[in-house]
């Protein structure tokens, strides 16, 4: 089946660093979504993306699309304490309803 | 902002019982999906809804589940015959197009 490959799997980072994790695949997608979650929640939709070589921002995140479909990227700037949590991707390929979610990254900040 | 919503937020049940999760999803959202996360793993799709019947399902979702749009608000989750691996963190979402989903905070099933 489809699987989505996320790195890296956890980040220990200082207060005020950049962050970047990704995500690649075997198959192409044609939405790529970046959600956070946080302990005993569901995830909250970040960053949605619609196009190859797409690049979006929202504050201090930004993601891309990858150019062949099979990989995305998502960048924290800056992190703040609240930026802790599990970051996971997730694609849709076309024509389907189902989101394939990638294994996550658990992000650690010392203040 | 919109939301949706999930209860309850913990169930616990004994294995072999029937359980039903129940979701209000987005008012004005067509599409509805259930989703599963297991402790510490990735979040995994069950199932998905629209115009009221059951558009996609993954080799999880077994005759031991169904769904339900009994109502136009509802959206339920039925385990028939509840395993202890069944127990998780069990995911509402609608959306109103094939685009972003909206997450539910979920409801954890421990089965006993």
């Amino acid at each position: 089946g489809q699987q989505l490959n996320q790195s890296p799997q956890s980040m220990f980072i200082q207060e005020g660093e950049d962050v970047s994790m990704n995500c690649t695949s075997s198959s192409i997608f044609n939405t790529w979504l970046w959600y956070k979650q946080d302990p005993g929640e569901g995830p909250v939709l970040l960053i949605a993306l619609y196009k190859a070589g797409e690049l979006t921002s929202n504050g201090r995140l930004t993601a891309q699309f990858g150019i062949t479909r099979k990989d995305s990227f998502l960048n924290i700037s800056a992190s703040i304490p609240s930026d802790v949590g599990i970051y996971f991707c997730a694609g849709r390929t076309q024509g389907a309803q189902k989101l394939v979610f990638g294994q996550g990254t658990r992000l650690t900040i010392n203040p | 902002e919109p939301e949706v919503t999930q209860t309850p937020s913990h169930q616990v049940t004994q294995m072999g019982q029937e359980v039903i999760l129940r979701c209000v999803p987005i008012s004005n959202h067509l599409y509805f999906y259930w989703y599963r996360q297991i402790l510490g793993q990735k979040v995994e799709f069950l199932v998905s809804f629209y115009n009221n019947e059951i558009s996609e399902k993954s080799e999880i979702f077994d005759d031991q589940f169904s769904v339900e749009r009994p109502d136009g608000s509802n959206f339920t989750l039925k385990i028939r015959s509840t395993k202890l691996e069944d127990s998780a963190m069990y995911f509402c979402a609608s959306s109103d197009s094939n685009y972003g989903y909206t997450f539910g905070s979920g409801t954890r099933l421990t089965v006993v």
